[in-house]
């Protein structure tokens, strides 16, 4: 079956890095795209940052952008979500998502997410 | 980016009834290519989203028949024939028809009586 398992979440101070992993079982990795969508404590559902099957093309939430960076290695079935110069308001679980989709965005599982607290 | 919003942001059902979501986007979520990206998620407490439809009408595997989907344009509705305790949490509306710029709905809250 479909298994998403992130990792590497944790409490930092404002302005450090994180590394956050996805690993990937139950399916062939490298055939689909794969998201990563965040949530603040008690709210709402947020995309961050999606990738290609192929990595070829990623896009990025405008909040993110030029701090975040996402990959991916096939050759171990993972995603993963490079957070520099972190802020207090990056503070949320983040999840990872498989999107099936061809022509739009199909996230069709989700891992159970890892949370990012950002605080002095 | 396009905005969705629902109506109720909460409910509380007795067991046995029947429930009603709507959401509502910004604009039309009809894609150039006639299909209209639209979904509906549940958050069970301590879980991560599920998938419940997809494409307007859809339902995901083992999603039990009581729950169905409607719509068209930038009105959707779903709706839960007869809600059980096991259908808590909170259900998001979606859209990527905007793709890759996916959005989410605020959120309803559904409890039970």
């Amino acid at each position: 079956q479909v298994q998403l398992v992130e990792s590497g979440g944790g409490v930092v101070q404002p302005g450090r890095s994180l590394r956050l992993s996805c690993t990937a079982s139950g399916f062939t990795f490298s055939s689909y795209g794969m998201y990563w969508v965040r949530q603040a404590p008690g709210k709402g559902l947020e995309w961050v940052a999606v990738i290609w099957y192929d990595g070829s093309i990623k896009y990025y939430v405008d909040s993110v952008k030029g701090r975040f960076t996402i990959s991916r290695d096939d050759s171990k079935n993972t995603l993963y979500l490079q957070m520099d110069s972190l802020r207090v308001e990056d503070t949320a679980f983040y999840y990872c998502a498989r999107d099936v989709g061809v022509v739009a965005a199909h996230l069709d599982y989700w891992g159970q997410g890892t949370l990012v607290s950002v605080s002095s | 980016d396009i905005v969705m919003t629902q109506t109720p942001l909460s409910l509380s059902v007795t067991p046995g009834q029947p429930a009603s979501i709507s959401c509502k986007s910004s604009q039309s979520l009809l894609h150039s290519d006639g299909k209209t990206y639209f979904y509906w998620y549940l958050q069970k407490p301590g879980q991560p989203p599920q998938l419940l439809i997809y494409e307007v009408s859809n339902r995901f595997s083992g999603v039990p028949d009581r729950f169905s989907g409607s719509g068209s344009g930038t009105d959707f509705t779903l709706k839960i024939s007869r809600v059980e305790a096991e259908d808590v949490g909170i259900y998001y509306c979606m859209q990527s028809t905007q793709f890759p710029r996916i959005t989410f709905g605020p959120g309803t809250k559904v409890d039970i009586k």
